[in-house]
């Protein structure tokens, strides 16, 4: 199995463009979150979804948008970058009983020029 | 709301030495989940231990091991024994049940270097 699989690995934008970083996962799970890492401040949630069709805010999530068409993919939308976008952006996913741990994609960093 | 408290931002030991992180979290839930990821320099979060609220037994997997205590909102980790491969930003995380896995809540890190 692949996991969570996170593309791009690596992002350069410039000030105002748009981009989608992408995220899926093979283990159909129901859950799936987008957290950004920073330094000195752990990770942070953006946006989640408890489902298809599903999606809700988290802590941080203006800029960003989310979707959740399947249950395999949940796309992170830059609407108009920004400088402070800059950070290492990861997806997770996990089952919703049993709570389990929450599997992690490989990151994708962002640098916002 | 959670949070999770990682008060050590960096900490360094000569490798064979122990070395405990600290983790205190907050949260008004009575049931909810604890966790303990390695983030190592190549950058992956690595998935160490999970633990729920109401299972306050000690847990020891090899070097590794986690003292939860309830009446101090603590989960520390302590290392035996360090080896240079354990070198890392350790991240403890908090979910509330409720929620599921969706929305981990984690502290800041603490960066571990283990001296050769």
């Amino acid at each position: 199995n692949a996991g969570v699989t996170q593309t791009p690995k690596f992002q350069v934008l410039k000030t105002g463009q748009s981009m989608t970083l992408q995220c899926a996962q093979d283990m159909n799970h129901e859950y799936m979150s987008w957290y950004r890492q920073d330094p000195g401040m752990g990770l942070r949630l953006i946006h989640y979804s408890v489902g298809a069709g599903i999606t809700d805010q988290g802590e941080v999530p203006n800029g960003y948008n989310v979707s959740r068409s399947t249950t395999e993919d949940f796309p992170l939308r830059l609407l108009s970058a920004a400088p402070s976008q800059t950070s290492v952006y990861f997806c997770a996913s996990s089952r919703r009983t049993g709570n389990t741990e929450a599997f992690f994609g490989q990151g994708t960093r962002l640098t916002v020029v | 709301a959670q949070k999770v408290t990682q008060a050590q931002t960096e900490i360094s030991v000569v490798e064979k030495e122990d070395v405990t992180l600290d983790c205190v979290y907050e949260t008004r839930d009575t049931t909810y989940y604890l966790f303990w990821y390695k983030q190592p320099p190549s950058g992956e979060l690595v998935f160490l231990i999970r633990r729920n609220s109401f299972d306050e037994q000690n847990e020891i997997s090899g070097r590794y091991s986690w003292n939860f205590q309830k009446s101090t909102s603590s989960f520390n980790f302590t290392i035996t024994a360090s080896q240079v491969v354990d070198s890392a930003v350790y991240f403890c995380a908090l979910s509330e049940h409720y929620f599921g896995n969706e929305k981990l809540t984690f502290g800041t890190g603490t960066r571990l270097t283990i001296i050769p």
